[in-house]
């Protein structure tokens, strides 16, 4: 069976800081995909990040950046320069063959002014 | 932004009535998904679709039950509500293996 954890169900940050969520998943696939997504209270869920498997290169989209881990089967995401907008719940997904999605019980991350 | 329509947004109800909540996708995107987000328990798989009438449970499929006759419809019914499936609805969908989801604006069934 594919878990999904993550340990830190919430978060805060100060503005313009910079925070680590971490996410940690459990398979003996060796091809996958990791996404983390983004939840603001309006409820959208929103793309942040993929990450291939069988790239070692850490995906990055402009604030956010991933350290994938794949020997410890870690995925956790860095959000640098932490801005009000960013305020949101976070989930870490997994994905192997077959198109089924696993996600995290999420992490609620609060952006002090 | 996918092009994803879920229907009601919003819905209460009372236990026992049947409820079916309706998704509608302008991508032609082969995988469709229905997810229940709880407090504490993130998003939980009810059942996915990945064709015309080709459907299969997730983890949480008890209670539930869906239909896909075309590609851009995928149905999720309740055949008889009850108060635990009070939730917030997600239907999701994408187009090939490995590529992300995309989510509808979700829809708040309140059972009483």
């Amino acid at each position: 069976a594919q878990t999904v954890t993550q340990s830190q169900p919430e978060m805060s940050v100060q503005e313009a800081e910079t925070v680590t969520l971490s996410c940690t998943y459990d398979t003996s696939e060796n091809n996958y995909y990791l996404f983390w997504y983004k939840q603001p209270p309006s409820r959208q869920m929103i793309l942040v990040i993929r990450q291939e498997a069988y790239k070692q290169q850490n995906a990055t989209e402009n604030r956010f950046s991933v350290n994938f881990q794949k020997a410890a089967k870690s995925f956790s995401l860095k959000i640098s320069d932490s801005q009000l907008g960013d305020t949101a719940m976070y989930f870490c997904a997994f994905i192997y063959t077959g198109n089924q999605f696993y996600f995290g019980t999420g992490t609620s991350l609060t952006v002090i002014p | 932004d996918a092009g994803i329509t879920q229907s009601p947004r919003h819905k209460v109800t009372e236990t026992g009535t049947p409820v079916t909540l309706r998704c509608h996708q302008t991508e032609n995107h082969r995988y469709m998904y229905w997810y229940r987000q709880d407090p504490g328990h993130g998003l939980r798989l009810i059942h996915y679709s990945y064709g015309v009438k080709d459907t299969d449970k997730g983890e949480v499929s008890d209670g539930y039950s869906v239909s896909r006759s075309k590609t851009e419809d995928f149905l999720l019914t309740l055949e008889s509500a009850t108060s635990s499936q009070t939730s917030v609805y997600f239907c999701a969908i994408t187009g090939s293996e490995g590529q992300p989801q995309h989510f509808g604006d979700g829809t708040r069934l309140s059972i009483l």
